[in-house]
Formats: structure tokens, C-alpha cells, sequence
């Protein structure tokens, strides 16, 4: 079975700081990973994928399958960062997502 | 734009209330989901669709059923709700692409759900 673990509920770094949120998975197959974030009174939207390997507002992510990991990084935390993070799975040929538990990001002014 | 709308942001209902939860999305995506959001829990998926009239169980289904009888409406349904049921409850859709393809899931605002 699939799980996605983030092991920080919460987080707190000052601005300017280098940022991590940490996320582990445990999947038999080939996940697709995901970052989802929603900041205050906004709904739940996609940061950045995997497969694009692309930087999103700073923020960058790469999926470790050695480690099973994808953790959130950002080298300078903004205060606009500060948000509640969502790690998410989709198994291979799956149309759903599996979320972990999320880690509430807090940045410091 | 796609949008995701719910029909409720905020709902109060009493315990044995049967309790309908709407969502409509507006770009002609083939899947739908369902989702309860709680401190501590994360998003957990009860049910979700793809295609009209298709439903599929997720991981906390009891309790809990859905309709989808057009393709850009989804509902959740309560048949009788209880405390236990008082949380956020997210819509979401996303465009049926190539199997296990990166299609971006888009969520509604959230319907909190209150069962006295």
C-alpha cells in the first residue's frame, strides 16, 4: 500500500532562511509526486510536479528514489510563504492522489 | 480558467440531517473527487468519479455516498449525519489524460460542514 508521510506538522523559520519541508513515501511502483499548497482563506493549488522539474516561487523539489523522498526546499523564505504544505502520491495509472498529513509552514518577519 | 465551485461555504446541520454537498466544475473534466480536509489528517479521499454515472470508493467512503448524473456535477450526500462527519470538505477535478498522467487536480473553495 501507498503512504506519504510529512513529518513536520508545523514549521517555523525566520525570513531569509533557507526552508525545508520534508516528505517520504512508500510506494512498490512509479509515483508521480506532487507539492500542494493553500495559503490563508485560498483553496488547495498545485505548486510544482515532479516530472517538470521545474522551480515554482522559489521553491524546488526532487524525488529521491534511492531515499524515497521529495522534500520542499526554498534557499530564502518569504513571509507570502507562509502557507500549509501537502506532499501527494499518484500511483502509476491511477486518476486519484494519496495526501499526507500536511506541514504548516510559518516564515518568521 | 477552471473553475471549481461548491455550493456552500459554510453549512450547519443537525445530527440524522440528510446533508447534500454540491460541486460544479466547469471544464468538462471526466474525473471528480471528494475529499475531507482535518487538522492533523490531511486531505483523505471518500469518493470519487470518472465519468457520468461511474463512482469509485476512496480510502473513507462509510458514511457517505455520491451522485454523478451530468458530467459537470458531482454531489456528496450524508444520508444521516453525525458529529463525527463536522469537518472541510473539498471538491476536485481534474481532465482524464494519458494513464497515470500529470493532469493537474483543481479544488474548490471547501465546504465547512458543521453536524450539531
Amino acid at each position: 500500500a501507498q503512504r506519504v508521510t510529512q513529518p513536520e506538522k508545523l514549521l517555523s523559520v525566520f525570513k531569509g532562511a533557507p526552508v525545508e519541508l520534508k516528505c517520504n513515501y512508500s510506494y512498490s511502483g512509479s509515483p508521480e509526486l506532487f507539492w500542494y499548497v493553500q495559503y490563508s482563506r485560498q483553496r488547495l493549488q498545485l505548486l510544482l510536479r515532479h516530472i517538470s522539474r521545474e522551480s515554482i516561487k522559489g521553491f524546488t523539489a526532487d524525488l529521491n528514489k534511492g531515499e524515497t523522498s521529495f522534500h520542499l526546499k526554498k534557499p530564502f523564505a518569504q513571509e507570502e510563504d507562509s502557507a500549509m504544505y501537502y506532499c501527494a502520491l499518484r500511483k502509476a495509472g491511477a486518476n486519484n492522489l494519496f495526501f499526507g498529513t500536511g506541514t504548516r509552514l510559518t516564515v518568521i518577519p | 480558467d477552471v473553475k471549481v465551485t461548491q455550493s456552500s461555504r459554510y453549512l450547519v446541520k443537525r445530527t440524522g440531517e440528510k446533508v447534500f454537498l454540491e460541486c460544479v466544475q466547469d471544464m468538462d473534466h471526466e474525473n471528480m473527487f471528494w475529499y475531507r480536509q482535518d487538522p492533523g489528517l490531511g486531505l483523505r479521499l471518500i469518493y470519487f468519479s470518472y465519468d457520468v454515472k461511474m463512482k469509485e470508493k476512496g480510502d473513507i467512503p462509510e458514511g457517505y455516498s455520491v451522485s454523478r448524473e451530468k458530467k459537470e456535477r458531482f454531489s456528496l450526500i450524508l444520508e444521516s449525519a453525525s458529529t463525527n462527519q463536522t469537518s472541510m470538505y473539498l471538491c476536485a477535478s481534474r481532465v482524464m489524460g494519458l494513464a497515470g498522467g500529470s493532469n493537474e487536480q483543481f479544488f474548490g473553495p471547501g465546504t465547512r460542514l458543521t453536524v450539531l
